[in-house]
């Protein structure tokens, strides 16, 4: 069984620029959310998506955007990035999102915006 | 609201010794499921425990431990004759209508 992946692992960009980060669900898995986890602080949700349709969104503003494919896969974007969006971001993958199913979590990638 | 709050920052301890750590959480809803996960330096989350609230039930798995008790709305995590690979961060977590509610953790460091 393939767990999520992600990819790139690190990333360095600088203010203003626009960046995608991907993510393999683990085999199996329909669900995929994305966190945002600050230095220091715990994973923050960004948005889930569910068959190809955002279902559910935090407290992001609309530069973020994503995208799940019918394999499941998914990408997250961010347009005009800013000093703060440095962190590192967490894909989780899941079966469905009801009776409390368990979210897996890939290892992230570490964006840094100089 | 959903909130999780885990108010040890960091812990030390000698290898060995027995550690609790402390989740305390709040939510309205009468079925909720409770999650901890172990952060190690490399980044990923590991999942360790999930928890339902119908379900007080203690669980114990080899050196790991959890203590859920719904009257003191807490969920904590105890790991026994602690080792050096046991350093890492701990977070508690309760899940939301699309997500989880994380606490902010606590980093545990485990001196040889």
């Amino acid at each position: 069984e393939t767990g999520v992946t992600q990819s790139p692992t690190h990333l360095i960009k600088t203010r203003g620029q626009q960046v995608t980060l991907r993510c393999s669900s683990q085999s199996g898995h329909n669900t995929v959310s994305w966190y945002q986890q600050a230095l220091g602080q715990g994973p923050q949700f960004i948005f889930q998506y569910y068959r190809e349709e955002e279902n559910g969104r935090g407290n992001f503003p609309p530069r973020f955007s994503g995208l799940q494919f019918p394999n499941y896969s998914s990408e997250l974007n961010v347009n005009a990035l800013e000093l703060d969006d440095s962190a590192l971001y967490l894909c989780a993958s899941s079966l469905a999102w009801s009776g409390g199913e368990t979210q897996y979590f890939g290892p992230g990638t570490r964006l840094l915006v100089l | 609201a959903q909130k999780v709050t885990q108010a040890q920052t960091e812990i030390s301890v000698v290898e060995k010794e027995d550690v609790t750590l402390d989740c305390v959480y709040e939510t309205r809803d009468t079925t909720y499921y409770l999650f901890w996960y172990k952060q190690p330096p490399s980044g990923e989350l590991v999942f360790l425990i999930r928890r339902n609230s119908f379900d007080e039930q203690n669980e114990i798995s080899g050196r790991y431990s959890w203590n859920f008790q719904k009257s003191t709305s807490s969920f904590n995590f105890t790991i026994t004759a602690s080792q050096v690979v046991d350093s890492a961060v701990y977070f508690c977590a309760l899940r939301g209508a699309n997500n989880l509610f994380f606490g902010t953790g606590t980093r545990l460091t485990v001196i040889p």
